[in-house]
């Protein structure tokens, strides 16, 4: 069966530092990939999405980047985090088939300080 | 912009009774899904239902879809305590987009 991990589950930053949050996917080929932020209380913003690796597409323009080095690995990354870069990250992935659904990794809660 | 909106924000009912939770959608579909969401956690896909489909049915849930009115309907029946938390909808914006609503907050009293 198909699982995902999305590591850590918490995280505590200064602002200025910058950011790692790694996803995996496994028991599946080829995925489609995806990073959502949530604002709490509010709904999914739509980061980036990836169809294969190194193919990668940017939602809204800001301080981070992603990044697909193998075809189940999905990296979100920033130089240097800002106060509003904090927010509940979330990773998912779906199979190539339009209209799949999306399985969601555990999130993770980064808070900029 | 989102392309669903949830109605209500949100929404507390007292255990056994039905909860509904309504979206609206801007553009034309191929299905519609709804997820769950709960407090800090990851969502879970709930049920999909494709455009050609007015209802569908999962256990307690129904869901219906109005082309016509671009909207469409998560019933919850007999509610449950652990039946607690936020529910979405989603519509693909494109074949690789999924463009969440705002949600619906769902408390269930015991």
């Amino acid at each position: 069966s198909q699982t995902i991990h999305q590591w850590p589950a918490t995280l505590v930053q200064p602002v200025g530092s910058p950011l790692s949050l790694e996803c995996t996917v496994e028991g599946t080929s080829n995925p489609n990939l995806y990073w959502y932020r949530q604002a709490a209380g509010r709904g999914l913003q739509l980061l980036f999405y990836s169809v294969g690796i190194g193919q990668i597409s940017s939602e809204v323009p800001q301080n981070l980047s992603a990044s697909r080095p193998q075809d189940r690995q999905f990296i979100l990354s920033s130089k240097k985090l800002l106060l509003s870069d904090s927010g509940f990250y979330l990773c998912a992935w779906s199979v190539k088939a339009d209209g799949s659904p999306l399985h969601f990794g555990n999130g993770t809660r980064l808070t900029v300080t | 912009s989102q392309q669903g909106e949830e109605d209500p924000q949100a929404l507390s009912i007292q255990e056994g009774e039905n909860a509904t939770m309504n979206c609206s959608y801007k553009t034309s579909i191929n299905n519609l899904q709804w997820y769950r969401q709960n407090s800090g956690r990851g969502l879970v896909h709930l049920i999909l239902i494709r455009s050609n489909e007015r209802e569908k049915h999962s256990g307690r849930l129904r869901v219906t879809l109005d082309t016509s009115k671009k909207s469409s309907s998560l019933l919850i029946t007999a509610s449950r305590a652990a039946d607690t938390a936020s529910y979405f909808c989603a519509t693909w914006d494109s074949s690789y987009k999924l463009i969440f609503g705002s949600g619906t907050r769902l408390l269930v009293r015991p």
